[in-house]
């Protein structure tokens, strides 16, 4: 069974641009959430979605948006990106949700932002 | 304001020997905690959960333990080998909201 994948798994931005990245989840998953790495801060929850809805949302500014598609594949998207955007965004799947199914995760997405 | 708290970011332990990671958590309407081990450029993957009706969960070499009234969990990984060196993240959940700590990187020395 093929895991979380996610593409691109690097990228380079200009500040002011903006940026999608895009997540497949394992097949039959219908959670995806995504999650924000950055030294000293751990994991940060963004958001998390279920059957196309946006079940729970973190405590990011409204430039960080996503969405779910029917097949559960999902994008995030950055707008006016700041050098401090710079991170490792991580994507994670799993079958109903955390309380039912461990995370799976993708290895990720390196953003710099420069 | 940092919910959950690994307050040793690195720790190192000899192979053979009993690895504990602290974790520590303020909000008192968490009522899942998870582990998860990192290696570098992968991402996370799940080690171990316990409810926070339970006390204790054991799945071969990994025990967590939680005390709710100190808002403590641990993971004890007994024995340690060198396959374990890596960041442990613990975490939270409230709803479906998964907090994770900032991490502890763990080294077995051979």
């Amino acid at each position: 069974k093929a895991g979380v994948t996610q593409t691109p798994r690097y990228l380079i931005k200009t500040r002011g641009q903006q940026v999608t990245l895009s997540c497949s989840p394992i097949s039959g998953h219908r959670s995806v959430s995504w999650y924000q790495q950055t030294p000293g801060q751990g994991l940060q929850f963004l958001f998390e979605y279920f059957s196309e809805t946006q079940r729970n949302k973190g405590n990011f500014p409204g430039r960080f948006s996503g969405r779910q598609f029917s097949n559960s594949r999902s994008e995030m998207n950055v707008s006016t990106l700041e050098l401090g955007d710079s991170a490792l965004y991580l994507c994670a799947s799993s079958l109903e949700g955390v309380y039912n199914s461990p995370l799976h995760f993708g290895n990720g997405t390196r953003l710099t932002v420069t | 304001d940092q919910q959950v708290k690994q307050n040793s970011p690195s720790l190192s332990v000899q192979e053979g020997r009993i690895s504990i990671l602290n974790c520590d958590y303020t909000n008192s309407m968490f009522d899942y905690f998870l582990w998860y081990k990192k290696y570098p450029a992968e991402g996370p993957t799940f080690l171990i959960s316990i409810s926070s009706i339970k006390d204790k969960n054991e799945d071969g070499r990994f025990t967590v333990f939680l005390n709710k009234s100190a808002k403590h969990l641990s993971l004890h990984i007994v024995p340690s080998q060198p396959g374990d060196s890596a960041v442990y993240f613990c975490a939270a959940l409230d709803g479906e909201k998964l907090t994770f700590g900032t991490g502890t990187r763990l080294t077995i020395i051979p």
